[in-house]
């Protein structure tokens, strides 16, 4: 499976954007960029995927580099709701089965 | 619209028994994926079930089996339970079988404590 890095932890404050940073530098072609978060307590949530073009939804945003060896996860205005471990995953569809690092830590300062 | 509910929430076994963990889908959604998450670890892949066949297996024992019903629930089994078992169970539906993927869905998991 290939591997992604993320950093151990990261602090924003509340109301400001957040560009949380994943390295991929050995995806395949055929590899998806998933990201998931975990809040205290509860079972991972999902967040947004893509495969090349950068992707929104409501929850955020996913910037993919043209050479798709990094990703960046932003969230537009983050709230204290938004304190949690992030998960940058690569995924095959055709393989389907999410590999979990270790994720990143992020703390929302009010 | 109900997510995904596993049961029970938390459980306490003791070493060398056998575990039944349960989970209904997501509606709408037909494969089941189970985890393992340790403390402080990120969740670890147990295996996968569609259309009541395991179709894809993680690097745990054959201590853990699981099943998959014509209704899409499934149950996670352990036997012979270690110290090292102690940890939250995660559920996971999403529908790629009908082609309709728009992510996982987990449930809040089950908290097993072997002892």
């Amino acid at each position: 499976d290939a591997k992604t890095t993320q950093p151990n932890s990261m602090e924003s404050n509340e109301e400001e954007p957040v560009h949380l940073p994943c390295n991929h530098s050995t995806i395949s072609g055929t590899d998806y960029i998933h990201w998931y978060r975990q809040l205290p307590s509860q079972g991972p949530e999902y967040v947004i995927h893509g495969l090349t073009s950068n992707v929104n939804n409501r929850m955020a945003s996913l910037a993919i580099a043209e050479d798709r060896k990094s990703s960046t996860l932003i969230l537009h205005r983050a709230t204290l709701r938004d304190a949690a471990v992030y998960y940058c995953i690569l995924s095959n569809f055709g393989n389907e089965k999410l590999t979990f690092g270790t994720g990143t830590r992020l703390t929302i300062i009010p | 619209d109900a997510g995904v509910t596993q049961s029970p929430t938390h459980l306490i076994k003791t070493r060398g028994q056998q575990v039944t963990l349960r989970c209904s889908p997501k509606s709408g959604h037909d494969t089941v994926s189970w985890y393992q998450q340790a403390l402080g670890q990120g969740p670890q892949f147990i295996f996968q079930y569609y259309e009541e066949e395991e179709r894809q297996r993680g690097n745990f024992p054959d201590r853990f089996s699981g099943h998959q019903f014509p209704n899409y629930s499934s149950e996670l089994n352990v036997n012979a339970l270690l110290l090292g078992d102690s940890a939250l169970y995660l559920c996971a539906s999403s529908a790629p079988g009908t082609g309709k993927f728009n992510g996982y869905t987990f449930g809040s998991g089950t908290r097993l404590t072997v002892v």
